[in-house]
């Protein structure tokens, strides 16, 4: 199985500001994605973290708020951009490692607090 | 979007008894399964899964029923621990496409 880290475990933010989140796992995974999780809800699919091009982003999450970089197979960051209240919640990092395997494993998770 | 539901958002049992979680999917192409376990403050952590050409798979204590036809998938845990409680989480997955969640039930395992 894919052993998935994130940095940071958690955060208290300001309103206003930015908060970037790093994703490593310590195997090659073809597929990575980013997801939220708003307290005592089920996950949310933000965007799939494409390697060296821009992600794809679902319904309702844009580029501009959602920065995502994903520069090699391995590695990915997710920016929380301008943040407000709103955006307090777990961010979860996930991979896939196909062909071997269509399981997906999650990140900790990132807690974050917007005040 | 997909519809991934589960039948209880909460579930009380008594240590030792066996736990039985439920999850209805609405789209019948959906060909692999999976449950994950969430403690709190943790991510979601891989406990089984299965594909649409099982009807049952087994692990350790847990084991994962899929019936095709009334597309409805569950997970059973044998001789429930403290150890299990948790946020269960089912997922379905359409071959090229993401992961549909449900939503969620929480599991309270009584000594």
């Amino acid at each position: 199985s894919a052993v998935i880290s994130q940095k940071p475990s958690r955060d208290i933010c300001q309103r206003g500001t930015s908060l970037t989140i790093q994703c490593q796992v310590d195997s090659q995974v073809t597929m990575m994605f980013w997801y939220r999780q708003q307290p005592g809800q089920s996950l949310t699919l933000i965007a799939t973290a494409n390697q060296g091009s821009e992600a794809t982003y679902e319904s309702g999450f844009v580029i501009d708020k959602f920065p995502i970089s994903r520069p090699n197979l391995t590695f990915s960051t997710l920016t929380v951009s301008n943040m407000s209240p709103e955006d307090s919640s777990i961010y979860l990092c996930s991979g896939i490692t196909r062909p071997s395997t269509d399981t997906q494993y999650f990140g900790p998770g990132t807690r974050l607090t917007v005040l | 979007g997909e519809s991934v539901g589960l039948h209880l958002p909460t579930l009380s049992v008594q240590e030792g008894d066996n736990s039985i979680i439920n999850c209805a999917y609405s789209n019948s192409a959906s060909d692999y399964f999976i449950w994950y376990k969430q403690e709190s403050g943790k991510g979601p952590q891989f406990i089984i899964d299965i594909r649409s050409n099982m009807d049952k798979r087994q692990g350790q204590r847990v084991t994962v029923l899929l019936n095709k036809t009334v597309k409805h998938l569950s997970l059973q845990i044998a001789a429930t621990q403290p150890g299990d409680s948790a946020v269960y989480f089912c997922a379905e997955n359409i071959p090229g496409n993401q992961f549909y969640f449900g939503t969620g039930t929480s599991l309270t395992v009584i000594p």
